[in-house]
C-alpha cells in the first residue's frame, strides 16, 4: 500500500520561510492527486489550507501557498508567525480514496 | 452558516458497537458528499469512507469493509457512522467532514466524537 510521506516536524524563526513536503512512498505526487493542506491545533478539527494543489480556501492567509516542487506536494509559509505552530496534514486523492500523509508538527522559535 | 454537530463522547468495551452521529444545517444535505476520519490519540488522521446522501451509496477504506456502516437519515439531515467489534486501537476522535467536490477538498468538519475503548 502506498504511503504518504511528511517531515515529522519543522521549525521555523519568526519571520522565516518553511516548505513542509508531501511525497509518495513509491511514486511522484502530481495535481491529478488534488494535495491539499490542512491545519490542526491541539483539541480543534483540522481547517483547510490549500485545497487541489496551489487554491488557497476563504479567509486563509496568503503566506501560505502550495505547489508541486520536484516529485511532491509543497506547502510553503513566507513570513511564520507565532500562531502558525501547528500540526499540518496532507492528503491526497488515491483513485479509490483518500490517504492522509503522517503529518508534520511545526515548531516557530 | 454550514455546520456540522456530531454526537457526544462514548466509552465502550471491546467487542461492542458504536453509532456516531453527524446532524448538518446550513445546506442542503443531499447535495455534498460525507465523509469520516478518524485520529487516534497522538496520531495523525486516518480516512475512513464516505457516504452519499442523496443515494445512500457508500465506499469505505478496504481495512474498515465488515466492520464500519455509514447511513444516512436525509429527513433530519444527519448522517451515521457505526463501527463494530470494537478493539482498544479504535480509541479515537472521529470526525465527520463535508467534501466539496468542486475543490477536491473537506471545506467543513464536524467538532470530533472521542470513542474509548476500554474493559
Amino acid at each position: 500500500q502506498t504511503v504518504v510521506t511528511q517531515e515529522p516536524s519543522f521549525s521555523v524563526s519568526p519571520g522565516g520561510t518553511v516548505t513542509l513536503t508531501c511525497g509518495l512512498s513509491s511514486g511522484s505526487v502530481s495535481t491529478n492527486y488534488y494535495p491539499s493542506w490542512y491545519q490542526q491545533t491541539p483539541g480543534q478539527a483540522p481547517r483547510t489550507l490549500i485545497y487541489s494543489t496551489n487554491s488557497r480556501s476563504s479567509g486563509v492567509p496568503d503566506r501560505f501557498s502550495g505547489s508541486i516542487l520536484g516529485n511532491k506536494a509543497a506547502l510553503t509559509i513566507t513570513g511564520a508567525q507565532a500562531d502558525d505552530e501547528s500540526d499540518y496534514y496532507c492528503v491526497l486523492y488515491m483513485g479509490s480514496g483518500w490517504v492522509f500523509g503522517g503529518g508534520t508538527k511545526l515548531t516557530v522559535l | 452558516q454550514v455546520q456540522l454537530v456530531q454526537s457526544g463522547a462514548e466509552v465502550k468495551k471491546p467487542g461492542a458497537s458504536v453509532k456516531v452521529s453527524c446532524k448538518a444545517s446550513g445546506y442542503t444535505f443531499t447535495d455534498y458528499y460525507m465523509h469520516w476520519v478518524r485520529q487516534a490519540p497522538g496520531q495523525g488522521l486516518e480516512w475512513m469512507g464516505w457516504i452519499n446522501p442523496n443515494s445512500g451509496g457508500t465506499n469505505y477504506v478496504q481495512k474498515f469493509q465488515g466492520s464500519v456502516t455509514m447511513t444516512r437519515d436525509t429527513s433530519i439531515s444527519t448522517a451515521y457512522m457505526e463501527l463494530r467489534r470494537l478493539r482498544s486501537d479504535d480509541t479515537a476522535v472521529y470526525y465527520c467532514a463535508r467534501w466539496i467536490a468542486a475543490r477536491r477538498d473537506f471545506d467543513y468538519w464536524g467538532q470530533g466524537t472521542l470513542v474509548t475503548v476500554s474493559s
